[in-house]
């Protein structure tokens, strides 16, 4: 079946540093990526979308300038979290549709101190 | 706006004893209705799509059926290894909603043995 690789599974970064987070379709291509957010019990919130090729576009309230989006290939997209703050502590979950299913990755814990 | 309820938040079963989880939703034109399984720390696991209203699909001890308005996932005889985070989704089927997913607040679903 179709699989979403992200890496790494959990970080630790200081306040104030970037953070990447990556994303690889296994065996297919994606030409759309999803990125998700997930606090504490709760459900995921779509960040943005992003398309091989082409500038992200981000959901309301989603800072742009903070959360970078890049989709160079049609088998990887990457998420840097800049000047990362203690608030951005989250667990971060990519997703890709082969064949019109959603795909999800196994998500990034991100724990900013 | 696209909106997905689940009920109950929690569910708490006996072993055998079988229940169900509810999914409210509205949407502007349903593309499909998603159920997925999350484990904690780990990105969501696809279980079903639902595509129209009297679809019901199967799997083990899972069932998931679909109205205009709410979809149910029933679960018999449960097993201890069904506790999970169980997600809902919904994909609109146009404008500026098509292919992003919705998500509910999910049920915690915890089965005693």
């Amino acid at each position: 079946g179709a699989v979403v690789s992200q890496h790494p599974s959990w970080v630790i970064c200081k306040s104030g540093t970037s953070v990447k987070i990556e994303c690889r379709s296994l065996d297919f291509q994606a030409t759309t990526m999803f990125w998700y957010r997930q606090f504490p019990k709760q459900s995921l919130m779509l960040m943005a979308t992003s398309n091989e090729g082409s500038k992200a576009t981000y959901e309301q309230g989603v800072e742009k300038d903070k959360f970078l989006i890049n989709h160079a290939s049609l088998t990887l997209s990457t998420l840097t979290v800049t000047s990362a703050h203690p608030e951005d502590s989250s667990f971060y979950i990519c997703s890709a549709s082969p064949r019109g299913g959603y795909t999800f990755g196994s998500g990034t814990r991100l724990t900013v101190v | 706006e696209d909106q997905v309820t689940q009920s109950p938040e929690a569910l708490r079963l006996q072993e055998g004893e079988s229940s169900s989880l509810n999914c409210s939703y509205t949407v502007s034109g349903l593309r499909g209705l998603f159920w997925y399984r999350q484990d904690p720390g780990k990105g969501p696991e696809f279980l079903f799509t639902l595509y129209s209203a009297g679809e019901e699909k199967e799997k083990e001890r899972l069932k998931a059926t679909l109205t205009k308005k709410e979809s149910f996932l029933h679960i018999t005889a449960p097993k201890p290894e069904d506790s999970a985070t169980y997600l809902c989704a919904v994909q609109a089927g146009g404008g500026t909603s098509y292919g992003k997913l919705t998500f509910g607040q999910g049920t915690i679903l915890t089965v005693h043995p």
